[in-house]
């Protein structure tokens, strides 16, 4: 099976940087995937790891570690519009299934 | 391009009941997946389906089901529901089974009562 484990909330000011862990544990995937969700709204994607290391994306930038099952988000001057859930998802090799993270509340405060 | 469409966005049933659930996919897109998210719980795969075929099941039981049609629409059935099925269900679609970027729909928000 798979899961994956990450804070359930985390909170910093504007203008900070602001870092969401992902642990996982999975026989096999394809690469680790981070989306964002507004309250009320539907998930969007952010960004993808297939490949170990930091892929970056505006202010957005994410981290893959398969040798450590560890990934993580980083989010660089933190806006208000930047409060909502994320949450990181892998697609398993064995049975192509996706599985997601439980997901963390990020609130940013003026 | 429009994006995925899901109706009806709001559905209140009594238990016992079935409810279908309807997914259309941004054009192009060939491969639907479905989700429960509730309060606390997540994202729940539900199934994903590709040119007409159930790829991939989650771990539901048989009352939820689906179906995929040729124009890439997707329908998802729970039948004899029960109240623990109250949950947002999400749809995703995306160009090829396996792509790591989905496009979610705005969900159907589901009340059993």
């Amino acid at each position: 099976g798979q899961s994956l484990e990450q804070p359930s909330e985390v909170t910093a000011v504007e203008g900070a940087i602001v870092q969401i862990n992902c642990t996982y544990q999975t026989s096999g995937f394809y690469g680790l995937s981070w989306y964002q969700q507004h309250d009320g709204g539907a998930p969007t994607f952010l960004s993808y790891n297939g490949l170990d290391g930091l892929e970056e994306t505006g202010r957005f930038s994410s981290f893959l570690s398969r040798s450590d099952s560890y990934g993580y988000l980083l989010l660089q001057e933190l806006q208000m519009k930047d409060s909502a859930s994320y949450f990181c998802a892998v697609k398993g090799t064995n049975a192509g299934k996706s599985t997601f993270g439980d997901g963390t509340t990020l609130t940013v405060k003026p | 391009k429009a994006g995925v469409t899901q109706t009806p966005r709001y559905l209140i049933k009594t238990r016992g009941q079935q409810v279908t659930l309807s997914c259309s996919p941004i054009s192009g897109h060939r491969s639907v997946s479905w989700y429960q998210q509730t309060p606390g719980q997540g994202l729940q795969f539900l199934f994903e389906y590709f040119s007409e075929t159930q790829r991939n099941k989650g771990n539901f039981p048989g009352r939820f089901s689906g179906r995929q049609f040729s124009n890439s629409r997707s329908e998802m059935n729970v039948s004899t529901l029960e109240l623990g099925d109250s949950a947002l269900y999400l749809c995703a679609s995306s160009v090829l089974a396996g792509d790591y970027e989905q496009f979610f729909g705005p969900g159907t928000r589901l009340t059993v009562l």
